[in-house]
């Protein structure tokens, strides 16, 4: 099946800096892809549509200076967290939208990154 | 505003009996329903999905029903197995849109 990966699978970093995530469409190619927060004991909180060649689109209460959204490739999106807080401290997960062979959609998920702020 | 809530944060099942998942939404728009499965420190994997003309799909273990008129669908296992034990989404999307995700909720297989 469709398979999408994320690096890295784990970060530390100390408040202020910034760090990126990449996800990647290893064996499709994937126009658009999704970036999700999950904060514990809730649900998958969509971030922002990534559509390659264009500006990513933010949902309501995201701050896009703060989470900088790239889709560069038909493969490749990538999320960097700037200036990191230890409140930004969370599993972010990516997917991308695939075309089923019903003609309908799903989403491949990536394994997630875990972000850890001190 | 969650359009798509999954009641129960948890459930316990013996293992060989039945799993049953709910899930309710409150958008008529929604035409394709999705369940992903979880487990700790990994991405959701799709399990099983059903369209909006349908009531129930099939897929060796895994069962959906979809109740339209109640807005309820409902993930059936049967029987259920400790590698069950996962958190369990489900999602909807009415198609070209983003998609919807309940809370989840977790399930154990007990031995």
């Amino acid at each position: 099946g469709a398979v999408v990966s994320q690096h890295p699978s784990r970060v530390i970093c100390k408040s202020g800096t910034s760090v990126k995530i990449e996800c990647r469409s290893l064996d499709f190619q994937a126009t658009t892809m999704f970036w999700y927060r999950q904060f514990p004991k809730q649900s998958l909180m969509l971030m922002a549509t990534s559509n390659e060649g264009s500006k990513a689109t933010y949902e309501q209460g995201v701050e896009k200076d703060k989470f900088l959204i790239n889709h560069a490739s038909l493969t490749l999106s990538t999320l960097t967290v700037t200036s990191a807080h230890p409140e930004d401290s969370s599993f972010y997960i990516c997917s991308a939208r695939y075309n089923l062979a019903s003609g309908k959609e799903t989403q491949y998920f990536g394994p997630g990154t875990r972000l850890l702020v001190l | 505003d969650q359009q798509v809530k999954q009641n129960s944060p948890s459930l316990s099942v013996q293992e060989g009996r039945i799993s049953i998942l709910n899930c309710d939404y409150t958008n008529s728009m929604f035409d394709y329903f999705l369940w992903y499965k979880k487990y700790p420190a990994e991405g959701p994997t799709f399990l099983i999905s059903i369209s909006s003309i349908k009531d129930k799909n099939e897929d060796g273990r895994f069962t959906v029903f979809l109740n339209k008129s109640a807005k309820h669908l409902s993930l059936h296992i049967v029987p259920s197995q400790p590698g069950d034990s996962a958190v369990y989404f489900c999602a909807a999307t009415f198609t070209g849109n983003q998609f919807y995700f309940g809370t989840g909720t977790s399930l154990t297989v007990i031995p």
